[in-house]
């Protein structure tokens, strides 16, 4: 079974607005950290936002935030006031920290996000 | 601050050959990590790291090995490149084993492998 499920492949914003990518996450471990990256066409994996499964609060990071619903297992990235440099991919991961390979991340598909003017 | 380093960024192999990569980290992390990144995939956890000396399998591991010989380096080898190992390779390096840490995996710039 999929640990992380990103179901959008694709998503279009216009600058200027907020947009919202989807995550869903599957773990027994009651201790994991969930992480966004980013990914411009330039390749490079850019770390984003965290969010640990025993925080009280949602977390933000400028115009990111993360909108954790535990229940739910779910973990929305949320940008707001797209800007056109926002246009890349988008890879929701999650850390187990009771797992046996330790530390590592696993990775949803992604989501190709574009911002049009 | 150079961060994750890869070495090479481009490389292009005949089937059946080999070749090395290396990643270097000067951030003193414990942990490294070898992923490869398919089109529609994610990145799939190939083999890694958790000290100097030692190295474990992950997801993918058939068709490739590594070594930790110093804390900073980890390669990664292909004995005998395949097509189906036409990919793009990140190394990534995190500084501990992250329970309730928010240390993320810091990553290089990746290396584009094409084997023919």
């Amino acid at each position: 079974a999929q640990k992380i499920t990103q179901t959008q492949p694709g998503m279009f914003v216009q600058e200027k607005e907020a947009v919202t990518l989807d995550c869903t996450y599957d773990t027994s471990d009651p201790s994991y950290g969930l992480f966004w990256y980013k990914q411009p066409s330039s390749g490079e994996m850019i770390f984003l936002i965290y969010q640990g499964s025993y925080d009280q609060q949602n977390a933000t990071e400028g115009r990111y935030s993360l909108n954790f619903q535990k229940a739910r297992k779910s973990a929305n990235l949320v940008i707001s006031a797209s800007q056109l440099g926002d246009s890349a991919m988008y890879f929701c991961a999650m850390r187990e920290d009771r797992g046996s390979t330790l530390g590592r991340l696993y990775f949803g598909r992604g989501t190709q996000l574009t911002v049009w003017p | 601050n150079a961060g994750v380093t890869q070495t090479p960024k481009f490389r292009v192999l005949k089937t059946g050959q080999s070749m090395t990569l290396l990643c270097a980290q000067d951030m003193n992390h414990e942990y490294m990590y070898w992923y490869r990144q398919d089109p529609g995939m994610g990145l799939r956890l190939i083999h890694y790291s958790v000290g100097e000396g030692t190295t474990a399998k992950g997801e993918v591991p058939d068709g490739y090995n590594v070594s930790r010989l110093k804390k900073q380096n980890f390669l990664l080898g292909l004995e005998s490149a395949a097509p189906s190992q036409t990919s793009v390779y990140f190394c990534a390096s995190s500084p501990d084993r992250g329970s309730r840490s928010n240390q993320p995996q810091h990553f290089g710039d990746g290396t584009r492998l094409s084997i023919l």
